[in-house]
């Protein structure tokens, strides 16, 4: 059974850090890319990040480019997502997701639960 | 960037209607839209890929279509556990994008 579990949500205060984590298993890891999303209560989902397989490709979100910075390790089975000078509309509960790339498309099959991140001073 | 445009921004409907959301892209996606449910304390879960393809497990009364631009995801007989917030997405840009969401309520 594939589950992804994230961690290390928490509050912070403007211009603070904070690295969260996903714990993956059921699957095999590095065949996969894996994203970061984020939603903030009463608005919608926001795409924050993306990693190829091997953690040789990285992508960013405008609104955060620059300050995060996603990572994985292949021997763990685990996705990071390091973020620093966070900013209060940052607030959002931030989700792992596994990419599935078929012939067909590319979609985001399998999310985790969700790690609160709470900006505040 | 791809923009993804979405409407309604929500609906009331009841139980058995025949509910319609529309995604507009921005510029041609060919066939890389996707459609997500998020109910309140849920993660999102994916219902259709590729514009049309149900995903495993997912009931047969959802399904989409659409190509290009303009895709639309249809709800045949509204159940009491699809009043969520239902998002399109393209996966067609390096950044995927998603719809601003449509919340279907009673």
């Amino acid at each position: 059974e594939v589950q992804l579990v994230e961690s290390g949500g928490g509050v912070v205060q403007p211009g603070g850090s904070l690295r969260l984590s996903c714990a993956a298993s059921g699957f095999t890891f590095d065949e996969h890319a894996m994203h970061w999303v984020r939603h903030v209560p009463g608005r919608g989902l926001e795409w924050v990040s993306l990693i190829s397989g091997d953690g040789a490709g990285t992508y960013y979100a405008d609104s955060v480019k620059g300050r995060f910075t996603i990572s994985r390790d292949n021997n763990k089975n685990s996705l990071y997502l390091e973020m620093e000078s966070l900013r209060t509309e940052d607030t959002a509960l931030y989700y792992c997701a596994r990419d599935r790339n078929v012939v067909r498309g590319v979609y985001f099959d399998y999310w985790g639960q969700g790690a609160l991140v709470t900006v505040s001073s | 960037d791809i923009q993804m445009t979405q409407s309604p921004s929500s609906l009331s409907a009841s139980v058995g209607d025949r509910v319609t959301i529309t995604c507009r892209a921005s510029q041609s996606i060919n066939t890389y839209l996707n459609w997500y449910q998020h109910r309140p304390g849920k993660a999102p879960e994916l219902l259709i890929y590729a514009v049309s393809i149900l995903q495993s497990g997912v009931p047969s009364r959802f399904s989409g279509s659409g190509s290009e631009t303009d895709f639309t995801l249809t709800i045949s007989s509204l159940q009491p556990e699809d009043f969520a917030v239902y998002y399109c997405q393209e996966t067609y840009s390096m950044s995927p994008t998603f719809g601003g969401g449509t919340r279907v309520e009673i």
